[in-house]
């Protein structure tokens, strides 16, 4: 199957500070990219969907200038949480969807964010 | 939007005996339906999918139905192995294209 990986694996911030998490699609090139919330003991929760070259699409309740999504190539999107909270401590995780792959999405190992 | 419901929340079996999930899906116009298993820490690993034009698909110990007019589909592992103990994800395709709505997860804990 296809490779996505994601970049820190851990971090830990304090109060008012930006994280930028990387998500990359190592063997194919990504059409579309998703950024998943994982709260403990919880399913996944999309957040917005990115697709290269446009604007992310966020889900109801997402705030668009707190999570910045930018998707700059195909093999490529980044997740900026600006101004993090302790509320934002999560599992964020990315998946990779390309055409080719029909409907399968590959997911990344996923980021674990703590905030102080 | 589509809405997914999974069922039971956690489920405790004993070493070699079966283990089914049911899930239901809200949104007639989904046609892709895959499962994933995460272990603790880990990302979802896809473990078997199906889509709407299939009613039943079988990989050695797992196999996936579908029942499009009632819309609910279940994941069945046979001759279960503590190995297979993790939380397990059903999800159905969203009313745009490749997005997927996650079940709640399933908690499985094989015994032996």
């Amino acid at each position: 199957g296809a490779v996505v990986s994601q970049h820190p694996s851990r971090v830990i911030c304090k109060s008012g500070t930006s994280v930028k998490i990387e998500c990359r699609s190592l063997d194919f090139q990504a059409t579309t990219m998703f950024w998943y919330r994982q709260f403990p003991k919880q399913s996944l929760m999309l957040m917005a969907t990115s697709n290269e070259g446009s604007k992310a699409t966020y889900e109801q309740g997402v705030e668009k200038d707190k999570f910045l999504i930018n998707h700059a190539s195909l093999t490529l999107s980044t997740l900026t949480v600006t101004s993090a909270h302790p509320e934002d401590s999560s599992f964020y995780i990315c998946s990779a969807w390309t055409s080719s792959s029909t409907d399968t999405q590959y997911f990344g190992p996923g980021t674990r964010l703590t905030v102080l | 939007g589509e809405n997914v419901e999974q069922h039971p929340s956690t489920l405790s079996v004993q070493e070699g005996d079966s283990a089914v999930i049911k899930c239901t899906y809200s949104d007639s116009a989904s046609n892709y339906f895959p499962w994933y298993k995460q272990e603790l820490g880990k990302r979802p690993q896809l473990i078997i999918d199906i889509r709407s034009n299939v009613g039943e698909k079988k990989d050695q110990r797992i196999a996936v139905t579908l029942n499009k007019t009632a819309k609910h589909f279940s994941l069945h592992i046979t001759e279960t192995q503590p190995e297979d103990s993790a939380v397990y994800f059903c999800a159905a395709e969203g009313e745009y294209g490749n997005k997927l709505v996650f079940g709640a997860g399933t908690i499985l804990r094989v015994k032996s």
